[in-house]
């Protein structure tokens, strides 16, 4: 019954390799975002899809291309991988703004990327 | 520019005490205002929130407290127990015309709570 669900859970790969991250939740939400955990621990969102639609897209790099297949998956892809990619990739999804003036979101066990 | 500030990167406390957990922020836009806990290997967990308009939300044994002047919130555990220990991260959220919030986190604490 997870309700945001991440794979793969560790991924190691060589620079200049393609990966993607897939995401999945069963909590019925129309949004959908993807976060960065740096080395320093700070946790920054690199995107935000609504109902398969782009809604924000923060500075980066256009290696990185996110893909929503539906609203209950958002998919991470990565082209080209370098050294300072490797950091833990959240997932996380929420309610519709629209439906409830604010909103909590809830976020996947993460993956931790590392690029040799 | 760090909007959400945790200055405190690690916090002590004896079970059964009170754990206050300090955040700070700059962006006067921001008007609603949460708390995660993230155990080692797993994604954050929502806690607890408040929106601008409060100063205080109770939840159990958790509490927000919001001072918008100071621009300061606080995370009150008590009592606090053994498992409370995690990093607990503050985040915080503008209006957004859209249909999704961007939550902006600070660097978090970890709570470690002693026998």
């Amino acid at each position: 019954d997870t309700a945001v669900s991440q794979t793969p859970k560790y991924l190691v790969t060589q620079m200049g390799n393609d990966k993607s991250i897939k995401c999945e939740q069963n909590l019925g939400h129309d949004t959908m975002y993807w976060y960065k955990q740096d080395s320093k621990k700070f946790l920054k969102i690199m995107f935000s899809y609504n109902n398969k639609e782009l809604i924000i897209n923060e500075t980066v790099p256009n290696r990185f291309s996110p893909k929503s297949p539906d609203k209950a998956h958002l998919n991470l892809h990565i082209n080209s991988l370098e050294l300072g990619d490797s950091a833990v990739y959240f997932c996380a999804s929420s309610q519709e703004l629209s439906r409830r003036r604010y909103n909590e979101q809830f976020f996947g066990p993460g993956t931790r990327l590392t690029v040799l | 520019d760090q909007q959400v500030k945790q200055n405190s990167p690690s916090l002590s406390v004896q079970e059964g005490r009170i754990s206050i957990l300090n955040c700070d922020y700059t962006n006067s836009m921001f008007d609603y205002f949460l708390w995660y806990k993230k155990y080692p290997a797993e994604g954050p967990t929502f806690l607890i929130s408040i929106s601008s308009i409060k100063d205080k939300n109770e939840d159990g044994r958790f509490t927000v407290f919001l001072n918008k002047s100071a621009k300061h919130l606080s995370l009150h555990i008590v009592p606090s127990q053994p498992g409370d220990s995690a990093v607990y991260f503050c985040a915080a959220s503008a209006p957004t015309p859209g249909t999704a919030s961007k939550l902006t986190f600070g660097t978090g604490t970890r709570l470690q709570v002693t026998l």
